[in-house]
């Protein structure tokens, strides 16, 4: 149980372009997602933190209007990059916490690499 | 100076060997304590939790230190297959189950 996913694995996309990553729970109603951020050699940085039919809560340094996180439902969260830049090249990774869960645990999704040309 | 801090490595072992990550983290406050695995070009995976009482799963000991607040990771009888990069997590006083990750620690174990 308590399995996340994240969609694409993978994407290379064109300066200027915008790209939607997706995070899914698929066996349990996640009540918070994070998203990560994850530079080579680098740890994970927590870049915000949302809530089922809230808005979500930005670390410090994290563009709000730049990284659009929307979590409309239980079980879906998603972070679209807008206008991607060379230097938001990344791992990306959401996580989940909630009922059907140890709501002291997160799950991990598989990540997502975010190549921008 | 970083919340929660890991010597990077890596730590060249060889298979069968024993070793041992230690991790200093800051904030006294701090409330849960975990050691994850993160392997080359994945996602974390949890790998055990940090009691006070210390705890162990098989082959791995971890330990948690609330006065001098470090956490250790032992593991006995060191498998290729333990190479990854370990990481050290702490969730703050702060609402909500925020994790704070250390920087990691680099293991390769060889042949």
């Amino acid at each position: 149980g308590a399995v996340v996913s994240q969609h694409p694995s993978r994407v290379i996309c064109k300066s200027g372009t915008s790209v939607k990553i997706e995070c899914r729970s698929l066996d349990f109603q996640a009540t918070t997602m994070f998203w990560y951020r994850q530079f080579p050699k680098q740890s994970l940085m927590l870049m915000a933190t949302s809530n089922e039919g809230s808005k979500a809560t930005y670390e410090q340094g994290v563009e709000k209007d730049k990284f659009l996180i929307n979590h409309a439902s239980l079980t879906l969260s998603t972070l679209t990059v807008t206008s991607a830049h060379p230097e938001d090249s990344s791992f990306y990774i959401c996580s989940a916490s909630g009922q059907g869960g140890s709501t002291d645990t997160q799950y991990f999704g598989p990540g997502t690499r975010l190549t921008v040309l | 100076r970083k919340e929660v801090e890991q010597d990077p490595g890596p730590f060249n072992v060889p298979e069968g060997a024993t070793v041992a990550f230690n991790c200093t983290y800051s904030n006294s406050a701090s409330q849960s304590f975990f050691w994850y695995r993160q392997d080359c070009r994945k996602e974390p995976k949890l790998l055990m939790s940090v009691y006070s009482s210390g705890n162990e799963d098989g082959r791995f000991t971890a330990q948690l230190n609330r006065a001098s607040q470090y956490i250790s990771l032992l593991i006995r009888d060191s498998k290729l297959s333990d190479s990854a990069t370990y990481l050290c997590v702490v969730t703050g006083s702060n609402a909500g189950n925020m994790l704070t990750f250390g920087g990691g620690t680099r293991l390769m174990v060889k042949p």
